[in-house]
């Protein structure tokens, strides 16, 4: 089946500086990438649709100035979270649509990342 | 409010037994999505479902779309240790978006 990476699994890091996540579809081509993050007991909430070689969609009240991602190939995002803050602590996951003609919404998910901003 | 509701928010069932989650939407459900999670980890995909009436089915686990498509079951049988975890249901709410709501989840616990 599609497997889809994130790396890393877990990153604790200080206050102020920034963080990067990748994900990675590691056995089929992805036009279409997604970002969540996930406090606990809590639901994802969608954060930014990426495509790649454009610029991300941002949901309302979604810093795009603070949470950057880069799509730069078609197996390939990245979230890197700036100037990081303990409220940014969360589980961040990202999903991958495969490149494809179906009108199916299919997504692959992530293993997550978690982020501990001291 | 949440686009997408879960209920029940947690279950507690003997090994064994059978359990229903349902997801449930004031708005046409286009597609609808259940995974699974487990603490602290990614979504597994179970079952997509997108017409109405549409009926699924995977070992133990059936999941169901309703006529009008507003509504979704998981109906697990016989559950076992294996079937803990966090359910959750994704939907595509407005016809051929890409972007997925979701419910809250729920958190299924097996006794033995």
């Amino acid at each position: 089946g599609a497997v889809v990476s994130q790396h890393p699994s877990w990153v604790i890091c200080k206050s102020g500086t920034s963080v990067k996540i990748e994900c990675r579809s590691l056995d089929f081509q992805a036009t279409t990438m997604f970002w969540y993050r996930q406090f606990p007991k809590q639901s994802l909430m969608l954060m930014a649709t990426s495509n790649e070689g454009s610029k991300a969609t941002y949901e309302q009240g979604v810093e795009k100035d603070k949470f950057l991602i880069n799509h730069a190939s078609l197996t390939l995002s990245t979230l890197t979270v700036t100037s990081a803050h303990p409220e940014d602590s969360s589980f961040y996951i990202c999903s991958a649509r495969i490149r494809t003609t179906s009108s199916y919404n299919e997504q692959f998910f992530g293993p997550g990342t978690r982020l501990t901003v001291l | 409010s949440q686009e997408l509701e879960q209920s029940p928010q947690s279950l507690i069932v003997q090994e064994g037994k059978n359990l229903t989650i349902n997801c449930t939407s004031s708005k046409t459900l286009y597609g609808l999505y259940w995974y699974k999670q487990k603490y602290g980890e990614g979504l597994i995909f179970l079952m997509m479902l997108q017409k109405g009436g549409e009926e699924k089915s995977h070992e133990k686990i059936t999941a169901k779309l309703d006529e009008k498509k507003q509504q979704s079951s998981l109906h697990i049988t016989a559950s076992q240790p294996s079937h803990a975890g966090i359910y959750l249901c994704g939907a595509t709410l407005i016809q051929g978006a890409q972007k997925l709501v979701f419910g809250q989840g729920t958190r299924l616990t097996i006794n033995p």
